[in-house]
């Protein structure tokens, strides 16, 4: 069965430290996107990458996050310096194109990386 | 912009007692409207992708329907383990390949 891994499932960190998350996307896609969920604002898109190419990251802040793909089978999400407000579920998902000609983009989702920033 | 908005938040239902969570959209062109369910600590897990008005998907218990404002998916005799929380989610001609997500309904089915 094909799924996207996230790692680390749990992060506890303080206040001002380093934070990296990667996810390895399933073989064969193409997008992959960041989300984050929180009980307050639901599932926020972060970030997405086409091909590895960043296309859309207006969902970050741009001062402390930043995501990469080094490579198609690895993205990553690092956060420096950390703080108490990204406390957060973040989840990577990739894209696969659906069946029918209009575009629309099946995405599956990994089991999400559960920080705490105290 | 694109928007969702997802009614109501919570439902509560007694096994076997059929209902329908509403997803009410707002975009520029519809791609696609997308169904996912998400249980405690696991990411959504994909239901259903609807295209255009009229269209309808099934299955098992779950039935979502399509029309030009809004989605719903029918829930005919719920079982305990439809017990998860319930997401809608719009791409749309000006979103690219990005999803816009509702806040979701949380299902409970009560045995």
């Amino acid at each position: 069965d094909a799924r996207v891994t996230q790692t680390p499932r749990h992060k506890v960190t303080e206040m001002g430290q380093e934070v990296t998350m990667r996810c390895q996307p399933i073989l064969g896609h193409n997008t992959v996107f960041w989300y984050r969920q929180t009980m307050m604002q639901g599932l926020e898109l972060l970030a997405y990458f086409r091909n590895r190419a960043p296309l859309d990251d207006s969902g970050m802040p741009k001062d402390r996050f930043s995501a990469e793909m080094p490579d198609a089978t690895l993205a990553t999400l690092k956060i420096q310096p950390s703080e108490p407000r990204d406390s957060a579920v973040y989840f990577c998902a990739s894209g696969l194109r659906s069946g029918g000609a209009t575009g629309a983009n099946v995405l599956t989702f990994g089991a999400g990386s559960r920080l705490t920033v105290l | 912009e694109d928007q969702v908005t997802q009614s109501p938040e919570a439902l509560r239902l007694q096994e076997g007692e059929s209902s329908s969570l509403n997803c009410s959209y707002t975009v520029s062109g519809l791609r696609g409207l997308f169904w996912y369910r998400q249980d405690p600590g696991k990411g959504p897990e994909f239901l259903f992708t609807l295209y255009s008005a009229g269209e309808e998907k099934e299955k098992e218990r779950l039935k979502a329907t399509l029309t030009k404002k809004e989605s719903f998916l029918h829930i005919t005799a719920p079982k305990p383990e439809d017990s998860a929380t319930y997401l809608c989610a719009v791409q749309s001609e000006t979103s690219g390949s990005r999803l816009t997500f509702g806040e979701g309904t949380q299902l409970t089915v009560n045995p």
